[in-house]
Formats: C-alpha cells, sequence, structure tokens
C-alpha cells in the first residue's frame, strides 16, 4: 500500500464547475499537509499549506484535512480553464522526514 | 525575490554517461531536496541535503549521488545512467524543519534528462 494515493485521472469539468481533489494517506504521523499545482513541463508551486486538521480557504480554493479519517481535499470554486494543470498532494511529519507526494490528478477545465 | 533555479533545462545522454544538475535554491533556504518525476509517475523523493550534509535518502541506486556546496548550491550527479532515468529531475528548497518554519518545499522548474 502507497503511504499517499491520489487519484489521478484525468478529471475533465466545464468552465465554473466546483472541482473536488482528494488524496488519502496511511501514515498518522503525518502533520504538515500541502497541495502543489504543476503546469506541463513546470515545477511544482506550492498552493495551499495547512497544519494538523481544519479547513483553509485562499481565494477560489479551500484545502480540508481529516486527520481521523486519514483524507484530504483541495475544492476549487468557479474553475477556469488556467486552472487546467496537474495537481500534487503532499504530506509529511516533523522532525526531519521527507515529504510524500501523491502521483498527481491531472485536470482540465473547457471553456 | 529570486526562485529556485537549475541548469541545465534539458541534458540528452546516452547510456553508460554520468550527468550532472545543478541547483540554487532561495537565499536564506539551507535545505535541498532532489526528486524524480518520470512520466506519468509522482514525485519520487531522491535526496536530501542540509548544511553540507545528506541527510536522507529516498529507494534509488547508490549510482545517484549528490553534494551541498557551502553557498547551500547542490549538484545531482547521475552514474552509469540507465534508459529509465529518463525524467524531470526537480530540486526543492526550504527552511530547515523544526526551526519553526513551516516544512514548505519550493520548486525549481527542473532539468528534463533524456537518455538514449
Amino acid at each position: 500500500q502507497k503511504e499517499v494515493e491520489q487519484d489521478p485521472g484525468p478529471l475533465s469539468v466545464p468552465e465554473g464547475a466546483i472541482v473536488s481533489l482528494n488524496c488519502t494517506y496511511s501514515n498518522s504521523a503525518f502533520q504538515y499537509f500541502m497541495w502543489y499545482r504543476q503546469y506541463s513541463r513546470k515545477g511544482p508551486e506550492l498552493l495551499m499549506y495547512t497544519y494538523s486538521s481544519g479547513n483553509k480557504e485562499d481565494g477560489r480554493f479551500t484545502a480540508q484535512v481529516d486527520k481521523s479519517s486519514k483524507y484530504i481535499s483541495l475544492f476549487i470554486r468557479d474553475s477556469q480553464p488556467s486552472d487546467s494543470a496537474t495537481y500534487l498532494c503532499a504530506m509529511s511529519a516533523t522532525g526531519g522526514f521527507k515529504t510524500i507526494f501523491g502521483a498527481g490528478t491531472r485536470l482540465f477545465v473547457k471553456a | 525575490e529570486a526562485g529556485v533555479t537549475q541548469s541545465p533545462t534539458h541534458l540528452i545522454k546516452t547510456r553508460g554517461q554520468q550527468a550532472t544538475l545543478r541547483c540554487s535554491p532561495i537565499s536564506g533556504h539551507t535545505s535541498v531536496y532532489w526528486y524524480q518525476q518520470a512520466l506519468g509517475l509522482g514525485l519520487q523523493f531522491l535526496l536530501w541535503y542540509d548544511e553540507g550534509e545528506e541527510r536522507n535518502r529516498g529507494n534509488f541506486p547508490p549510482r545517484f549521488s549528490g553534494r551541498q556546496f557551502p553557498n547551500y548550491s547542490s549538484e545531482l550527479n547521475v552514474n552509469a545512467l540507465e534508459l529509465e532515468d529518463s525524467a524531470l529531475y526537480l530540486c526543492a528548497s526550504s527552511l530547515v524543519p523544526g526551526t519553526g518554519g513551516a516544512e514548505t518545499q519550493y520548486f525549481g522548474p527542473g532539468t528534463r534528462l533524456l537518455v538514449l
């Protein structure tokens, strides 16, 4: 079993739709949770960062962490064609453990 | 503020050759991470350097090695290249975990290595 599972998609939605991206994990020591966006042939860029459980909102993006279920989500409201990219979840524990990344979900937002 | 930079952007080698990839972290960041992102796969952790020392290593053979220089820049070396080493190699930098700063990693654009 992988430490982090992420549906690779692709996920295709019309412009303006609400997008839900999810990851599950198995290591209960994870406390830092991140979402990255990666455009084609570019490096990932940090979108959202949360510590422990709860929600965090930034503009059209909302990140949710449910540690009891070992499940994290990224919601994108009013999706735009410019949101078309691969979204990677990532997580780590404290104390210098390496960050574990999901395989990424490819998202296509159609105009 | 300049981001993480990597060179070269593209590299073409043949089987058995050696490849050297370079990375400069964000100013003030002392940790450098290397990842391999093969086509259709997620980021696979390769190496973590901090203060010139190798702190952690992923599940890769010893022909993947590197070092970190006093200015915190880093080099990844891949010896005896194999076809399956073809991938995007990403470098990231961060503040050292445990110092009170969030463990977030800022990525460079990557070096695309093609092994023929």
